[in-house]
């Protein structure tokens, strides 16, 4: 199992620029999570799928932010435009439901945007 | 509100006990997860307790108080690797995770 793959891992980008995150979960895996943390907000959750549909979005900052889950395999977190503030590093978790709030996270993408 | 509350900051020394602790205020409650996390990683699940009691897992040890609101994650035998930060997460109602701010490991030799 390769476990959850995020990419890029690191992306730089200007402000007013798109920035496209990716995840693949780890199949079987029905709930996946988006996550921003920084030093000074911690761990923020974004959004929450499961099943491939949105539960929970009310984490999503703004209008700029937006994120979908076309099917089981395949998740995008899409900034647009960026703005400096929105860097940070963003993860993406998944789990299952007989996990026991387990969840696997994936090893992030660190954007800067400058 | 929903609040996790735990210590920002501990030392200890490498081949000693420490005890991480949380104490928590959250509308729903399921259980208490606990997660590693190394400068520059990514979360790793360590221990999630329902129900009160020890769950003891190799060297680390979780502990919950459901009638307190309060758990610990227990460290022995400290090894340097050891040295990243801890964070408490309570599962609500909605399957979902809120979690602490994060405790950091300080390991000495």
């Amino acid at each position: 199992d390769a476990g959850v793959i995020q990419s890029p891992r690191h992306e730089v980008t200007e402000m007013g620029q798109e920035v496209t995150l990716r995840c693949k979960p780890i199949s079987g895996h029905n709930s996946l999570f988006w996550y921003r943390q920084t030093m000074m907000r911690g761990l923020e959750l974004l959004i929450y799928f499961n099943n491939n549909v949105p539960i929970d979005d009310s984490g999503m900052p703004e209008d700029r932010f937006s994120a979908k889950m076309p099917n089981a395999s395949f998740s995008t977190l899409k900034i647009q435009p960026s703005e400096p503030r929105d860097s940070a590093v963003y993860f993406c978790a998944t789990s299952s439901t007989e996990a026991n709030y387990g969840y696997t996270f994936g090893s992030g993408t660190r954007l800067t945007v400058v | 509100g929903q609040s996790l509350e735990q210590p920002s900051e501990v030392t200890a020394v490498e081949g000693a006990i420490v005890q991480i602790n949380c104490t928590y205020q959250t509308s729903g409650f399921y259980g208490l997860s606990w997660y590693q996390q190394h400068d520059g990683g990514a979360p790793t699940f360590l221990s999630y307790n329902a129900l009160d009691g020890l769950e003891e897992t190799g060297r680390f040890s979780s502990f919950l108080s459901r009638s307190d609101s309060y758990g610990y994650l227990l460290l022995q035998e400290l090894q340097m690797k050891d040295s990243a930060s801890y964070f408490c997460a309570v599962a609500d109602s909605n399957y979902q995770l809120i979690w602490g701010a994060g405790t950091k490991l300080i390991i000495k030799p």
